[in-house]
């Protein structure tokens, strides 16, 4: 089956502070896709970045980075610098090769202070 | 600019009444998805569609019917609600081969 987990429910920083959400995923399939998406206070998932398993190298756009470690099945993303626009909630997540299902983990609340 | 929209934005149902999701988007994606989202707790998957025609059950989807008629538009069906339908519902589409998922503003329904 699969499952994404994040562990980390809420986490607070104080602005330019580096942060890592870390995102651990479960599955049996060899080709998946993993995935992070944005949610803003406003409510709306916004798209940040996708992964197939096949590709480990690790991604930077801006103050964002990803690191896909295969070894420990995780996919964690780093935010460095981070700013108040950064707070918003997290969200990791996880598709079969066809793309029919997504698996969400829970999320990681961020918020950063002034 | 509108991509995916959602109706209502908010709706207060009575235990038993029903009620229907409206989601259309004007991207031409083949796939469509209803997630929904309890406070603490990820998305989870109702249903999905591949296709004008072709619809799947996701994760949770009893207590939810939906259709797919045309590209467009995928609504969700709500019958017999009840207090654990109370959730945000968020309707979402792709191009299927990108895996890039475009969501809706999402849909705060509660149930008394």
């Amino acid at each position: 089956a699969q499952k994404v987990t994040q562990a980390q429910t809420e986490i607070s920083v104080v602005e330019k502070e580096d942060v890592t959400l870390d995102c651990v995923y479960e599955t049996r399939d060899t080709t998946y896709y993993l995935f992070w998406y944005k949610q803003p206070p406003s409510g709306e998932l916004v798209f940040l970045i996708r992964r197939n398993s096949f590709d480990e190298q690790n991604e930077i756009s801006g103050r964002y980075s990803w690191n896909f470690q295969k070894s420990t099945s995780s996919f964690n993303f780093t935010i460095t610098a981070s700013q108040v626009v950064d707070s918003a909630v997290y969200f990791c997540a996880l598709s079969e090769k066809d793309f029919n299902k997504f698996y969400f983990g829970s999320g990681t609340k961020l918020n950063v202070k002034p | 600019n509108a991509g995916v929209t959602q109706t209502p934005k908010f709706r207060i149902l009575k235990i038993g009444q029903s009620m229907t999701l409206q989601c259309t988007q004007d991207m031409n994606h083949n796939y469509m998805y209803w997630y929904r989202q309890d406070p603490g707790m990820g998305l989870k998957l109702i249903y999905y569609s591949v296709g004008a025609g072709i619809t799947d059950k996701g994760e949770v989807p009893n207590g939810y019917n939906v259709s797919r008629s045309t590209t467009e538009d995928f609504p969700l069906r709500l019958e017999l609600a009840a207090p654990s339908q109370t959730s945000v519902y968020f309707c979402a589409s792709s191009y299927g081969y990108t895996g890039e998922l475009f969501f809706g503003e999402g849909s705060r329904l509660t149930v008394l």
